[in-house]
């Protein structure tokens, strides 16, 4: 079965410092990794995704992660965060149904809480 | 355009009322999906729909009714609802030819309350 396993369910971090929110996942077959951000009282907006080919992966806003598969993880990274990424962040992993779907399964979420 | 529209943004309703909740995407995508969030917690998967049909039903309880009446719409009918139904519910959209690896686009949710 696949699953994601977020660590930390809330991350106070201060302007302009440094950010991980580590991902780990478990799957016995060829997985598909995202990450979601999503602000209050909206939907969720895609960061980036590890599909296949360079584990380093590049995303939108500043944001990054990298897949290694040894450790089963998928931490995503930002050098220097901003007020306005204060946000939920969720990792998951696609499921394959054996048809054409995917669905989507999500961690818990990590809470993201900038102070400036 | 990688809009998936929702409407209505915030919903009350009790719990002998019929209502109907709708989502909309015109990025030609042929999958459809319905996801449930209930507060603090991470998004489940309700229904899956490809190509206007149901492919997948993750056992959810039958006040809840899919419905894709063509490739750009979805809805959500509702019907004797509890109230910890209340949640916010998404709508999410695909390519298919990828499968499991295609992006899921998501709308900004219906904000579900019933009393």
């Amino acid at each position: 079965a696949q699953s994601v396993t977020q660590l930390d369910s809330q991350v106070p971090v201060f302007e302009e410092a440094p950010v991980e929110l580590r991902c780990n996942y478990s799957s016995s077959v060829s997985v598909y990794l995202f990450w979601y951000v999503q602000y209050p009282n909206q939907g969720l907006q895609l960061l980036l995704k590890y599909l296949s080919g360079s584990t380093l992966v590049k995303g939108i806003n500043g944001f990054e992660a990298e897949f290694n598969k040894s450790q089963t993880s998928f931490h995503l990274r930002k050098p220097s965060v901003h007020i306005s990424d204060t946000a939920e962040y969720f990792c998951a992993v696609s499921k394959n149904y054996g048809g054409s779907q995917g669905n989507l399964i999500f961690g818990k979420g990590t809470k993201l809480s900038v102070k400036p | 355009d990688t809009e998936v529209t929702q409407t209505p943004k915030h919903l009350v309703m009790g719990m002998t009322n019929k209502k109907s909740l709708k989502c909309e995407q015109h990025m030609g995508h042929r999958a459809m999906y319905w996801y449930k969030q209930k507060a603090k917690k991470p998004p489940e998967l309700m229904f899956v729909y490809s190509y206007e049909k149901l492919s997948i039903n993750e056992s959810v309880p039958s006040r809840f009714s899919p419905e894709c009446p063509n490739s750009s719409l979805l809805n959500l009918h509702l019907h004797a609802l509890q109230p910890e139904d209340s949640a916010l519910y998404l709508c999410a959209s695909s390519q298919e030819r990828k499968g499991p690896r295609e992006t899921q686009y998501f709308g900004p949710g219906t904000r579900l309350l019933v009393l």
